[in-house]
C-alpha cells in the first residue's frame, strides 16, 4: 500500500534558524497538503499543491511539490517559538476517484529562544 | 459554525468493553474520515467515506467497524477494545472530490486498560 515518510523525525533548531522537512511518497500522489498540529491539539490544514514542481510561499513557509508527483518540501525561513509543533504531508494516490488520504509520519519541530 | 464535532472527547474502557465514537460535521461535506494517532507518532487512516452510503477500509482498520449514518455522522465502533487500541482518534471531513482541505475535530482520547 502507500507509505509516505517524512524525514526528519524530530528536528532542534535556534530562533532564527531555518528549518526544512522533506515528505516521499512510495506511489505518485494526486495533490499534497500540508497540515500543522501543536501539541495537544489537532491537525490543521497550511496548504494544497496541485500541479507538478508547483511552488508556493505563505509569509515565511515555502512548500514545492516535486516533478513526479512523489514527494514534496517545507521550508520554514527564521523560525519563531510560534513554529513549534508537528508537520504533517498528507495526500490521496494519483489514482482518479480515490479520496484515500494517506498522512506522513511527521516531522516534530522545537524552536529554542 | 461547529465544524466538526466528536464525542466523547475522553473514555476509559476494560479490555473487552465495546463503545462507539460519534463524529458529526455541520460543513455539508461528501467525505469523512477516521484517524488514529498514537503518542509521538502520525496519523494513521482507519476507515473513510467519500461519500453517503460508503465506506472503505484505511490502512489499519482491523478491530473497528464504522457507519456512514447520514451525510452529516460518521460513528466508529470498538466492538471488544483491546489495550493496543488505547488512542488519540480524530476524525475529520472534506468537501468532496480527492482535492481540498480536511478539517478536523478537536479528538476523543481512548484508554483501555
Amino acid at each position: 500500500g502507500q507509505q509516505v515518510m517524512q524525514i526528519p523525525q524530530y528536528q532542534h533548531v535556534q530562533e532564527g534558524e531555518d528549518f526544512t522537512t522533506y515528505c516521499n511518497s512510495s506511489t505518485t500522489l494526486s495533490n499534497i497538503q500540508w497540515y500543522k498540529q501543536r501539541p495537544g491539539g489537532h491537525p490543521v490544514f497550511l496548504i494544497q499543491l496541485v500541479k507538478s514542481g508547483e511552488v508556493k510561499k505563505q509569509k515565511r513557509l515555502t512548500f514545492q511539490f516535486g516533478e513526479a508527483k512523489k514527494n514534496s518540501s517545507l521550508h520554514i525561513t527564521a523560525t519563531q517559538t510560534t513554529d513549534v509543533g508537528t508537520y504533517f504531508c498528507a495526500g490521496p494516490p494519483g489514482t482518479s476517484g480515490t479520496y484515500k488520504y494517506i498522512f506522513g509520519t511527521g516531522t516534530r519541530l522545537k524552536v529554542l529562544a | 459554525n461547529a465544524g466538526v464535532t466528536q464525542t466523547p472527547k475522553f473514555q476509559v474502557l476494560k479490555t473487552g468493553q465495546s463503545m462507539t465514537l460519534q463524529c458529526a460535521q455541520d460543513m455539508n461535506h461528501n467525505s469523512m474520515y477516521w484517524y488514529r494517532q498514537d503518542p509521538g507518532m502520525g496519523l494513521r487512516l482507519i476507515y473513510y467515506s467519500a461519500s453517503e452510503g460508503t465506506t472503505d477500509k484505511g490502512e489499519v482498520p482491523n478491530g473497528y467497524n464504522v457507519s456512514r449514518l447520514n451525510k452529516r455522522e460518521f460513528s466508529l465502533r470498538l466492538e471488544s477494545a483491546a489495550p493496543s487500541q488505547t488512542s488519540v482518534y480524530f476524525c475529520a471531513s472534506i468537501s468532496g472530490g480527492n482535492t481540498g482541505e480536511l478539517f478536523f475535530g478537536e479528538g476523543s482520547r481512548l484508554t483501555v486498560l
